[in-house]
């Protein structure tokens, strides 16, 4: 298995630019979430998804989309970069809500100038 | 707002000594968990605690909950160079999987 995948790992974006972060989970996992983690702040949940065609909003959703059509795919769009949404966002997936741990991607590391 | 704060916020060890680190947060949780985070990598699950459970073991990782202090303790005992890592607690409030992590503790273990 390869666990959780993120693409890109990298990416600079100008302000107003649009793009999607793709995350793919081959675990058959129903729960998917998308974090940022920047210095100093730990990470925060952006939105959330228990399953396919359910999403809902975390702590940070504001400037982030996200859809769940299918239970491997969990993309997360800026449909307009600002400099505030440069860092690192982090895909996790688990089995179920409320079974515990969190499956963790590598990470995309987002810089917009 | 964070929920859960380490402390201390950076840890220098020399290898084979233990490791202790502090997670104290503000409301009542169904869980707490522990996380490692190697530079440059994603976050990789340690241990989780249930609010009814005062300790847990896991190899060479001893977990304490207080939850009358609202305080959770990692231990990482005779540490090795591999332990060198940024540890995060992560309080669970309904058992949802809605983590809530702290800034983490950089812990640096020294061959």
């Amino acid at each position: 298995n390869a666990g959780v995948t993120q693409t890109p790992k990298f990416q600079v974006l100008k302000t107003g630019q649009s793009m999607t972060l793709q995350c793919a989970q081959d675990m058959n996992h129903e729960y998917m979430s998308w974090y940022r983690q920047d210095p100093g702040m730990g990470l925060r949940l952006i939105h959330y998804s228990v399953g396919a065609g359910i999403t809902d909003q975390g702590e940070v959703p504001n400037g982030y989309n996200v859809s769940r059509s299918t239970t491997e795919d969990f993309p997360l769009r800026l449909l307009s970069a600002a400099p505030s949404q440069t860092s690192v966002y982090f895909c996790a997936s688990s089995y179920r809500a409320g079974l515990g741990e969190l499956f963790f991607g590598e990470g995309s590391r987002l810089t917009v100038l | 707002s964070q929920q859960g704060e380490e402390d201390p916020q950076a840890l220098s060890i020399q290898e084979g000594e233990n490791a202790t680190m502090n997670c104290s947060y503000k409301t009542s949780i169904n869980n707490l968990q522990w996380y490692r985070q190697n530079s440059g990598r994603g976050l990789v699950h340690l241990i989780l605690i249930r609010s009814n459970e005062r300790e847990k073991h896991s190899g060479r990782l001893r977990v304490t909950l207080d939850t009358s202090k609202k305080s959770s303790s990692l231990l990482i005992t005779a540490s090795r160079a591999a332990d060198t890592a940024s540890y995060f607690c992560a309080t669970d409030l309904f058992g949802g999987n809605k983590l809530t992590f702290g800034g983490g503790t950089r812990v640096l273990v020294k061959p």
